[in-house]
């Protein structure tokens, strides 16, 4: 059974704290996303990873980083956490389109409260 | 800019009807079009895709219909039940690289 499995279900920081959210694929997939999900804004792509060490922005980057320093690992940092940073994040993998599925794998989402 | 629009925000529909929700693009250059399926708690998960060289897409009570040259495609879901209540996402993606997602649909089907 295929899985991407991130490090927490619920997670409350204060404003200001440096935040870690690690996300884990078992597929050997090359292309893995970060997302979040707020009510009326559907999922919007924080950066993706086409590779080890390859970073890309997605559509809201700003006060959030990356990294992916293995193939099945790939993290989302919050700097400097705020309040509009809460919300519900979902780690996503992929292969690219030369195999036959090119599915979107999603784990179960951290839901982060900063406060 | 929302690259995949979505509508309507929210559905209601009787046990044994049909849901359909709608979704439109721009980019020509989107090779695949996946919905998703989310309940309360979970993360997504694939519910039917299709490409663009065929118009339509069936399976069990689901299907997609595809218009390319409306640039539109939507979900059915025929016999609606209480069991499909949850959030749809319809995407599209290039080369399976990147999806881009619509703002939603939450879908509740009333017994």
């Amino acid at each position: 059974d295929v899985k991407v499995t991130q490090s927490s279900r619920y997670l409350v920081k204060r404003t200001g704290e440096k935040v870690f959210l690690e996300c884990v694929q078992d597929m050997d997939h090359e292309n893995m996303f970060w997302y979040r999900q707020d009510p009326g804004l559907g999922l919007r792509l924080i950066y993706f990873s086409y590779d080890v060490k390859m970073k890309e922005k997605g559509d809201i980057p700003e006060g959030y980083s990356v990294s992916r320093e293995k193939k099945e690992r790939f993290s989302l940092i919050l700097e400097s956490a705020s309040t509009n940073q809460t919300s519900m994040y979902l780690c996503a993998s992929s292969s690219p389109a030369q195999s036959a599925n090119t599915e979107a794998f999603f784990g179960q989402g951290t839901r982060l409260t900063v406060v | 800019q929302q690259q995949v629009k979505q509508s309507p925000q929210s559905l209601i529909v009787q046990k044994g009807g049909i849901s359909i929700i709608n979704c439109a693009y721009e980019n020509t250059a989107f090779d695949y079009f996946p919905w998703y399926q989310q309940f309360p708690g979970k993360g997504p998960a694939l519910l039917i895709a299709i490409r663009p060289d065929v118009s339509e897409k069936k399976e069990g009570r689901f299907t997609i219909s595809f218009n390319k040259s409306a640039k539109q495609f939507s979900l059915h879901i025929m016999d609606s039940q209480p069991g499909d209540s949850a959030t749809y996402f319809c995407a599209a993606s290039i080369f399976g690289n990147q999806f881009y997602f619509g703002t939603g649909t939450s879908l509740t089907v009333i017994p």
